[in-house]
């Protein structure tokens, strides 16, 4: 079935460090693709989101682009800041309306 | 304020012996649904309601019950539970019909049965 696949962590990084989360999905269709985030102690909340191939979800720094070519949508944020650590999930959404999500990535971003 | 209410948020519990978290959220969408989170696996969806009086499995719905007798209320029912229903719960909503992909989620609530 429709399932995503994301690196699994925990990633830690410096302020300031370039991060890369990947994401890979194995969809039947076109599959509209997802990130979301968890912050300690919250349920989850959309970060960006991408319909169809090569569009580019952004929002807060993070951006993501739908590769069609690759299944891939993978999260890169220029500069972390110790605010963005957390739980990051890809996710589609299935044929029926549902999401699939990955396993969760931890991010820690040190000072 | 828009919003998704878990409650309890924390609950510690034995074996058989029932237990209902409540979902209820304040943005009127028709669309609610229950997820568990286990590490290494992510969210599995539990149950789903489209609207009122109308309920389905998910992917993992053994174990579970629950009810949609008003749009705004969305209990999960542990009849029976065991340790392996030691999770993270999420209740979650989203607007009908929209097929965004949104989905708006409560705290989320921690069971650990013993």
């Amino acid at each position: 079935g429709d399932s995503v696949t994301q690196m699994e962590g925990p990633v830690t990084l410096s302020e300031e460090a370039f991060l890369t989360i990947n994401c890979t999905y194995t969809a039947t269709g076109y599959p509209s693709l997802f990130w979301y985030v968890q912050y300690p102690g919250e349920g989850l909340q959309l970060l960006l989101k991408a319909t169809k191939a090569d569009d580019k979800g952004s929002n807060k720094g993070f951006e993501a682009t739908y590769r069609k070519e690759t299944t891939s949508f993978h999260l890169e944020k220029g500069s972390v800041q110790v605010s963005d650590s957390a739980v990051y999930f890809c996710a589609l959404s299935r044929r029926d309306y549902k999401l699939s999500f990955g396993a969760g990535t931890t991010v820690t971003v040190r000072a | 304020e828009a919003q998704v209410t878990q409650n309890p948020r924390y609950l510690i519990t034995v074996t058989g012996k029932k237990l209902t978290v409540t979902c209820s959220q304040n943005m009127n969408h028709e669309y609610m649904s229950w997820y568990r989170q286990d590490p290494g696996l992510g969210l599995r969806q539990i149950y789903y309601s489209m609207n009122v009086e109308v309920t389905d499995k998910g992917d993992v719905p053994e174990g579970y019950k629950v009810s949609r007798k008003e749009k705004r209320n969305f209990p999960l029912i542990l009849e029976s539970p065991s340790p392996n229903q030691t999770s993270l719960y999420f209740c979650a909503t989203q607007l009908q019909g929209a097929h965004t992909g949104e989905l708006f989620f409560g705290e989320g609530s921690r069971l650990t049965v013993l």
